[in-house]
């Protein structure tokens, strides 16, 4: 079954604490990306990986970091989570067609931070 | 930068009625993309516009593509319990472009 999806589910963690938030797709997507959603604000770009190695910041990226290493991986890190990271937060992949993109999106992780 | 707009922030219809969103933009976007996403899901995408004029169906849901390229809009004909939930709208500008993404409309369907 074409999937994304990303581990963990829920996380409550404390100011501070280094995370980590894992993203696998099963598609060979080139593309690869993490939002944040928050009440009023819709879905907000934090990352985005065009392919393998290459990554770029989205709209949201300060205190946030990833890595493509592989291409069906985009883990998200938190070096130093604060409480202004509490958000649900989606991993999306696509294929990079020309003039053409879909987004599959993971089922998402809530994170709390305190 | 671009932004969506989509509004009101939230709709209430009664059961078996059509129901219209729109989204605009004052930005000109070669893809548009529309998505519902379920209590606790991530978002799934239900339509996705790449030329303008384009109509296009799944099922009860009809999206166009506008002709300006500046906006678009999806129907829902039919209305039945299961199709609450929150409707994005998402835009890109180019190929190499990333999306932007709407606010979303809450819809509500009473039974």
């Amino acid at each position: 079954e074409a999937q994304v999806t990303q581990n963990p589910r829920y996380l409550i963690t404390v100011t501070g604490k280094k995370l980590t938030v894992t993203c696998s797709q099963n598609m060979n997507h080139e593309y690869m990306s993490w939002y944040r959603q928050d009440p009023g604000l819709g879905l907000r770009q934090i990352y985005y990986s065009m392919n393998v190695e290459v990554t770029d910041k989205g709209d949201v990226p300060e205190g946030y970091k990833v890595s493509r290493k592989e291409k069906r991986n985009f883990p998200l890190i938190l070096e130093s989570p604060s409480p202004n990271q509490t958000s649900l937060y989606f991993c999306a992949s696509s294929f990079r067609r020309l003039m053409n993109t879909e987004a599959f999106f993971g089922q998402g992780t809530r994170l709390t931070v305190v | 930068g671009q932004q969506l707009n989509q509004s009101p922030q939230s709709m209430f219809i009664q059961e078996g009625e059509d129901v219209s969103m729109n989204c605009t933009s004052s930005s000109i976007f070669n893809t548009w993309l529309w998505y519902k996403q379920d209590p606790g899901e991530g978002p799934v995408l239900l339509i996705a516009l790449y030329k303008a004029g384009e109509l296009t169906s799944n099922g009860r849901l009809t999206a166009q593509f506008g002709i300006t390229r500046k906006d678009s809009f999806l129907n829902i004909s039919a209305s039945i319990p299961s199709d609450v939930g929150i409707y994005f709208c998402a835009g890109q500008s180019g190929a190499n472009s990333k999306l932007t993404f709407g606010k979303g409309i809450t819809l509500s369907v009473r039974p």
